[in-house]
């Protein structure tokens, strides 16, 4: 199976700070990510498919980038409802996730 | 409105069995490949099972594969996991998702979740 490994797991943010998180593959896997929001109780939400298509209903500050084995989840200026656990997930083969990374206030 | 509402969850001793139900609505269910989803207290998320809109596709994680069984009633619109011998390590909170595909592949991803059914394994 694909490995996808998140980095960080967790990190401390201010309202309006410019957060990336990074998904690493252990092979490529073209632009077959997506990434989710998971707020604490609740069921993931979907923000970005293939790699950098923003899912409906999404706010613009979110974007994805890569493609391969790297990605990227971009939150441009940080906002108070953002605070949550995201997650990479690749379906180029058998589904896998990453790790998460938790986003905490600072 | 779509809806997946799962069901079946409880506790259950080691080597017993489960069976989890999901009931869709709000869609056209024969249109869609379905997963199952899990999460165990204070994890990630895993991925269990997949089976494709006509139960041709199934699909499994190697930690369940061999023990878990999913199924579907297309007539009414149902998703089912049937968990035999059960380990402390499948205690989680099941979600079910729909796939945006008619087989899970590349390309899958999962718009609408149910809100899960808790799983705990323990003696």
């Amino acid at each position: 199976d694909i490995q996808m490994t998140q980095s960080p797991s967790s990190l401390s943010a201010s309202v309006g700070d410019r957060v990336t998180i990074t998904c690493r593959a252990s092979q490529s896997i073209s632009s077959f990510l997506n990434w989710y929001q998971q707020k604490s109780g609740k069921a993931p939400k979907l923000l970005i498919y293939a790699a950098s298509s923003l899912q409906g209903g999404v706010p613009s500050r979110f974007s994805g980038s890569g493609s391969g084995t790297d990605f990227t989840l971009t939150i441009s200026s940080l906002q108070p409802e953002d605070f949550a656990t995201y997650y990479c997930q690749q379906s180029y083969s058998t589904l896998t996730f990453g790790g998460g990374t938790k986003v905490e206030i600072k | 409105e779509m809806q997946l509402v799962e069901s079946g969850g409880g506790l259950v001793q080691p080597g017993r069995s489960l069976r989890l139900s999901c009931a869709a609505s709000g869609f056209t269910f024969d249109d869609y490949a379905m997963h199952w989803v899990r999460q165990a207290p204070g994890k990630g998320l895993e991925w269990v099972s997949s089976i494709s809109w006509n139960s041709n596709s199934i699909g499994y994680a190697a930690s369940v594969k061999g023990r878990f069984t999913i199924s579907r009633d297309n007539a009414k619109n149902s998703l089912y996991l049937q968990m035999n011998s059960l380990r402390a390590e499948d205690t989680a909170l099941y979600y079910c998702a729909k796939d945006i595909m008619l087989v899970s592949g590349s390309g899958s991803y999962f718009v609408y979740w149910g809100q899960g059914t808790l799983v705990t394994v323990s003696s």
